[in-house]
C-alpha cells in the first residue's frame, strides 16, 4: 500500500525557516517524480515544486523560487522541502504527492507563518 | 502561466443525477490534465490523469474526456460520497496550475 506521511510543519515567525519531510513507503520511491503542493486556509490547491526521480531536475512555482528547495534521499525513501524567508502568505497545509501526473497524496502538514 | 478555468463554480445536484464539470486551459495542454476530488478537512484524492485515465480504485461512474484546451469530468450517477470539490490541474507546462475548483453540493 502506498503511504506518504508528511511531518515538520508548525508555527514560525515571518522570515523564519522550516524543513518539511515526507516519508514514503509501499512503492519504489527512486522510480518516481515527487511533488509538494499546498492549500491556504479556505483556498484552492497550488502546486509548489517537483523533483525528478534521481533528483537531477527540480522545478518551482514562481512565488517560492529562491526561497524553497526541494530535495530527496532515495536511500531513505524521503522527500524534503526546505523553506526559508517564510511569509504570511506561505501559511497553508502542505502535501507531498507521488508521480509527475500525481496519483497518491499524503495527509498533509500544516505550516503557519505568523508573528 | 497557463490559466485553468473551471465551470460552474458550484453545482447543486441530486443522488442519481448525471453531472458534467468543465475545465478550460488558456492554451493547448494536449492531454496533460488531471482531476482531483477533495472533501472538507481531507487531503485531495486523485481521480483521473492524462485527461481520461482512471486512477486505481476510482469507480467507473467517473470518466474524463478532452484534449487541447477543453476537458470534462462526468459522473454518470451521483452517489452520496461524491459531493465534494473537484479540481483540474494541467501538468503540461511549468508551473503546473489548478483550476479554482467546482463545489458539488446536494440539492
Amino acid at each position: 500500500e502506498v503511504q506518504l506521511v508528511e511531518s515538520g510543519g508548525g508555527l514560525v515567525r515571518p522570515g523564519g525557516s522550516l524543513r518539511l519531510s515526507c516519508a514514503a513507503s509501499g512503492f519504489t520511491f527512486s522510480s518516481y517524480w515527487m511533488n509538494w503542493f499546498r492549500q491556504a486556509p479556505g483556498k484552492g490547491l497550488e502546486w509548489v515544486a517537483n523533483i525528478q526521480h534521481d533528483g537531477r531536475a527540480k522545478y518551482y512555482v514562481g512565488s517560492v523560487e529562491g526561497r524553497f528547495t526541494i530535495s530527496r534521499d532515495n536511500a531513505k525513501n524521503s522527500l524534503f522541502l526546505e523553506m526559508n524567508s517564510l511569509r504570511a502568505e506561505d501559511t497553508a497545509m502542505y502535501y507531498c504527492a507521488r508521480a509527475f501526473s500525481t496519483d497518491y497524496w499524503g495527509r498533509g502538514t500544516l505550516v503557519t507563518v505568523s508573528s | 502561466d497557463i490559466q485553468m478555468t473551471q465551470s460552474p463554480a458550484s453545482l447543486s445536484a441530486s443522488v442519481g443525477d448525471r453531472v458534467t464539470l468543465t475545465c478550460r486551459a488558456s492554451q493547448d495542454i494536449s492531454n496533460y490534465l488531471a482531476w482531483f476530488q477533495q472533501k472538507p478537512g481531507k487531503a485531495p484524492r486523485s481521480l483521473i490523469s492524462a485527461a481520461s485515465s482512471l486512477q486505481g480504485g476510482v469507480p467507473s461512474r467517473f470518466s474524463g474526456s478532452g484534449s487541447g484546451t477543453d476537458f470534462t469530468l462526468t459522473i454518470s450517477s451521483l452517489q452520496p460520497e461524491d459531493f465534494a470539490t473537484y479540481y483540474c490541474q494541467q501538468y503540461d507546462t511549468y508551473p503546473h496550475t489548478f483550476g479554482q475548483g467546482t463545489k458539488l453540493e446536494i440539492k
